[in-house]
């Protein structure tokens, strides 16, 4: 049983184009987040809800919008993909306060 | 003041060595200090972790040492193996009381261990 599991594993798309990453828990966990981690490895957060509510919103682009549409789920949509946005970007889950359990990550490339 | 910093940035040592890997923080309102193993291909998964009110935590063949007065922990890997050879981040994280409730990550530390 996969703990957190995010589709699609990859994503290869144009500029310009618009794409969704999907992302669900079966730990029961009440907070789940968004991570962008970039060619150097760097891991930045950039979202993170609580039970489907918006706690922690990063110096992200308005093109990213995070959507919860239950405690189990929280997906990624970015809108007018940049060359920039290419990076592997990594769904977490956690109890309150407690360790960060994460997906396998979707690996982005922006042509 | 929500830095982590974290040195070396990539560590080779032969099998059967102790790798020592440092990070130092500035917020004083940290309280929860995880180290993650990522290896290629795959999400950060925790290792081990410490809480301030204790200097040392060993879980197998990975001890952190943590010097609150320093604002500095390590991580030791005894013995280590080619298995081992990973990206190790460290990371810190305030309680939910403080506005500082996220983990901020650590650069990152790639460790090679050849045989």
């Amino acid at each position: 049983d996969t703990a957190v599991s995010q589709t699609p594993k990859y994503l290869v798309t144009q500029m310009g184009n618009d794409k969704s990453i999907k992302c669900e828990q079966n730990l029961g966990h009440d907070t789940m987040y968004w991570y962008k981690q970039d060619s150097k490895k760097f891991l930045k957060i950039m979202f993170s809800y609580n039970n489907k509510e918006l706690i922690i919103n990063e110096t992200v682009p308005n093109r990213f919008s995070p959507k919860s549409p239950d405690k189990a789920h929280l997906n990624l949509h970015i809108n007018s993909l940049e060359l920039g946005d290419s990076a592997v970007y990594f769904c977490a889950s956690s109890p309150l306060e407690e360790t960060q359990y994460f997906g396998p990550g979707t690996r982005l490339l922006v042509l | 003041q929500q830095q982590v910093k974290q040195s070396p940035q990539s560590l080779i040592v032969q099998k059967g060595g102790i790798p020592i890997i440092n990070c130092a923080y500035e917020n004083t309102a940290f309280d929860y200090f995880p180290w993650y193993q990522q290896f290629p291909g795959k999400g950060p998964a925790l290792l081990i972790a410490i809480r301030p009110d204790v200097s040392e935590k060993k879980e197998g063949r990975f001890t952190i040492s943590f010097n609150k007065s320093a604002k500095q922990f390590s991580l030791h890997i005894m013995d280590s193996q080619p298995g081992d050879s990973a990206t190790y981040f460290c990371a810190a994280r305030g309680s939910v009381q403080t506005s500082y409730d996220k983990v901020i990550f650590g650069p990152g530390t790639s460790l090679s261990v050849i045989p």
